[in-house]
């Protein structure tokens, strides 16, 4: 079966610090594969999905930035954090292709405090 | 993506039936009906997904309007884990997420 694993589950991280978060997907061969945001009390924000390794897609403009560098790897990242990057960050993955019958199927999500 | 309209919040006793209702009069031929729940402090969970057929699985059943322009989310018998926030979405490559509706479920 299927698995999705994302990391780190907590951070709290200073205003003008790095970030990396990590997803891998097991299971499955090919996914497409997303990264969403939701801000406290707001909805879901996709911020970027890839159709495959090297292949990103940017919803919304901003100082984050995601990399395939494997089929089953996608990283979120970002250089210097402000404080309206906190949120809680969630890895999802879909079947491949251009089909609206895909359905996606999310990790565990992150939670991080810009302070 | 073609946009949903949802109510913001609905209640509902346990044990009772519960319909959730969702409009997408800008739907295309192509798009799917999903819909998708979030409990507190989790990530969204599947729910149920149609094109243009009733659907049922162990979770829920899904209504679609013959015009497409509406579905409804059945919850048979509502139990408090039900509480949480449901969308429904309409997706091609990527799935769009609205504000969704929030059930209150009262023992």
């Amino acid at each position: 079966s299927q698995t999705i694993h994302q990391w780190p589950a907590t951070l709290v991280q200073p205003v003008g610090s790095p970030l990396s978060l990590e997803c891998t997907v097991e299971g499955t061969s090919n996914p497409n594969l997303y990264w969403y945001r939701q801000a406290a009390g707001r909805g879901l924000q996709l911020l970027f999905y890839s159709v495959g390794i090297g292949q990103i897609s940017s919803e919304v403009p901003q100082n984050l930035s995601a990399s395939r560098p494997q089929d089953r790897q996608f990283i979120l990242s970002s250089k210097k954090l402000l404080l309206s990057d906190s949120g809680f960050y969630l890895c999802a993955w879909g079947g491949g292709g251009y089909y609206s019958g895909n359905t996606i199927y999310f990790g565990e999500g992150s939670w991080l405090t810009v302070v | 993506d073609a946009k949903t309209t949802q109510p913001n919040s609905m209640e509902s006793n346990e044990e009772e039936p519960v319909h959730l209702p969702c409009n997408h009069s800008t739907i295309s031929g192509t798009d799917y009906i999903h819909w998708y729940r979030q409990l507190p402090s989790q990530g969204p969970e599947y729910v149920i997904h149609g094109l243009t057929s009733n659907v049922n699985n162990r979770m829920a059943s899904l209504a679609i309007a013959e015009d497409r322009k509406s579905s409804t989310l059945i919850l048979h018998r509502a139990t408090l884990r039900d509480a949480a926030v449901y969308y429904c979405i309409l997706g091609y490559s990527t799935l769009t997420f609205g504000k969704g509706t929030m059930l209150l479920v009262s023992p």
